[in-house]
């Protein structure tokens, strides 16, 4: 069975300050991989996926992330965090071809002045 | 193109009332998949549905049910409603059944009092 572990429930930043949320993954093949956003009382919006081929992948908004297959990690990293990326944050597992994800418990994004 | 589209957005029943919600997908895209999140079981997968066939289900009881209709339009329905099924339900749509990723609506939040 996959499964998505976000070790870390809370992550606070400064504003202008790198950012690096983890995600590990467990799958027996090649995972197709999502990180999502969520702000309070909205859905789930897509910031990036990885399927198959480069392992660093750009998202929206300047947040990019790394498939490590040998550490079973899709980490989400952001170089200089604004104000209104306060939020929860969401990494998701699939298998080639998933009828459903896989989401971790989710990372809430605290920005501090 | 408009987005998913979920009515109602909130919504308060009382134990064992039933409840129906409504999903509009993105156009074109033919799969409507349904999730449950809370804030103990995070999100956690209820069905798919591809061209009015029930593709997945997930580990729910039977009280939770869904259709598709033929303009790809789903609903949920939950029977003698507990206290337990208060939660965000979110539908995500896409074009096919097999690829691509999950395009959420802002989801319908439901209250069992």
């Amino acid at each position: 069975a996959q499964s998505v572990t976000q070790p870390d429930i809370h992550i606070t930043v400064s504003e202008g300050a790198s950012l690096e949320l983890r995600c590990n993954y467990s799958y027996g093949a090649t995972p197709y991989l999502f990180w999502y956003v969520q702000s309070p009382g909205q859905g789930l919006q897509l910031l990036l996926k990885y399927f198959s081929g480069d392992t660093l992948v750009q998202g929206i908004k300047g947040f990019e992330a790394e498939f490590k297959r040998s550490q079973s990690s899709f980490n989400l990293r952001k170089p200089s965090v604004h104000w209104s990326d306060a939020a929860e944050y969401f990494c998701a597992v699939g298998a080639a071809g998933y009828s459903t994800l896989t989401f971790g418990k989710g990372t809430m994004l605290l920005v501090s002045p | 193109k408009a987005g998913v589209t979920q009515t109602p957005r909130y919504l308060i029943k009382t134990r064992g009332q039933q409840v129906t919600l409504s999903c509009s997908p993105i156009s074109g895209h033919r799969s409507v998949s349904w999730y449950q999140q809370t804030p103990g079981q995070g999100l956690q997968f209820l069905f798919e549905y591809f061209s009015e066939t029930q593709r997945n289900k997930g580990n729910f009881p039977g009280r939770f049910s869904g259709r598709q209709f033929s303009n790809s339009r789903s609903e949920m329905n939950v029977s003698t409603l507990e206290l337990g099924d208060s939660a965000l339900y979110l539908c995500a749509s896409r074009e096919t059944a097999n690829t691509g990723e999950l395009f959420f609506g802002e989801g319908s939040r439901l209250t069992v009092l």
